[in-house]
């Protein structure tokens, strides 16, 4: 593909609930960032990856959010037990470096009940 | 910490006005700073960067430049057409020992009536 992919593109969780947002960055991207965006503000950082590594966790609001990439390609974002304020648009971007110009996919909107 | 606080909105505009975005920031190290664009229905797309002291960035019409003494990386456009309607958004990245994460402004809504 030719940009950053995320999917499931919206997504209504039942608090409580366990949820489980995909990101296929560009092809040969190494860096991976994923942001939380509450309506109405500018985008978060959450995490990055370096390859498979995760090199910087510290914007993770709580223990309930957990991110991977195993073999340094598609990226998981998961949370557990769903809160309401949970509910926002959660964007991956991918880079060729850490430093490099970052693409953006098109979101996942959560929306917990 | 490092911070970016842009003009609230929305900013309504017609068709041809010039246009200014005010984004300040504060920043420990040396930061490279960006405006993103998100256009109804898509994605952050990046509009313009500059990574050191009075640098400008520009692309499709509108320019920035990097002032480090009123720590300032306001947006400009002449004349600004109703396609140019979007969210706005300042950010900036430290550029040493970082991973090259993005702090983001809140945002600031542009609409441009014909």
């Amino acid at each position: 593909g030719a940009g950053v992919s995320q999917s499931p593109r919206y997504k209504v969780a039942k608090r409580g609930q366990d949820v489980a947002l995909r990101c296929d960055p560009i092809s040969g991207h190494v860096s991976l960032f994923w942001y939380q965006q509450a309506l109405g503000q500018g985008p978060e950082f959450l995490t990055y990856f370096q390859n498979e590594a995760q090199l910087d966790k510290s914007g993770l609001p709580s223990d309930r959010f957990f991110a991977e990439r195993p073999e340094g390609s598609v990226s998981t974002l998961k949370i557990q037990r769903t809160q309401q304020e949970d509910s926002a648009v959660y964007l991956c971007a991918s880079s060729l470096t850490g430093q490099g110009r970052q693409f953006f996919g098109p979101g996942t909107r959560l929306t917990v009940l | 910490g490092n911070s970016v606080t842009q003009m609230e909105g929305p900013v309504t505009l017609s068709e041809e006005a010039f246009l200014t975005i005010n984004c300040t920031y504060t920043a420990t190290g040396y930061p490279s700073l960006f405006w993103y664009v998100q256009y109804p229905g898509e994605g952050l797309q990046l509009l313009l960067k500059a990574t050191k002291a009075d640098d400008k960035g520009s692309n499709k019409g509108f320019e920035a430049t990097y002032r480090k003494e009123t720590t300032s990386f306001h947006l400009e456009k002449g004349s600004v057409q109703v396609s140019d309607s979007a969210v706005y958004f300042c950010a900036l990245s430290i550029s040493r020992g970082n991973t090259g994460k993005l702090i983001f402004g809140q945002g600031t809504t542009l609409q441009v009536k014909p």
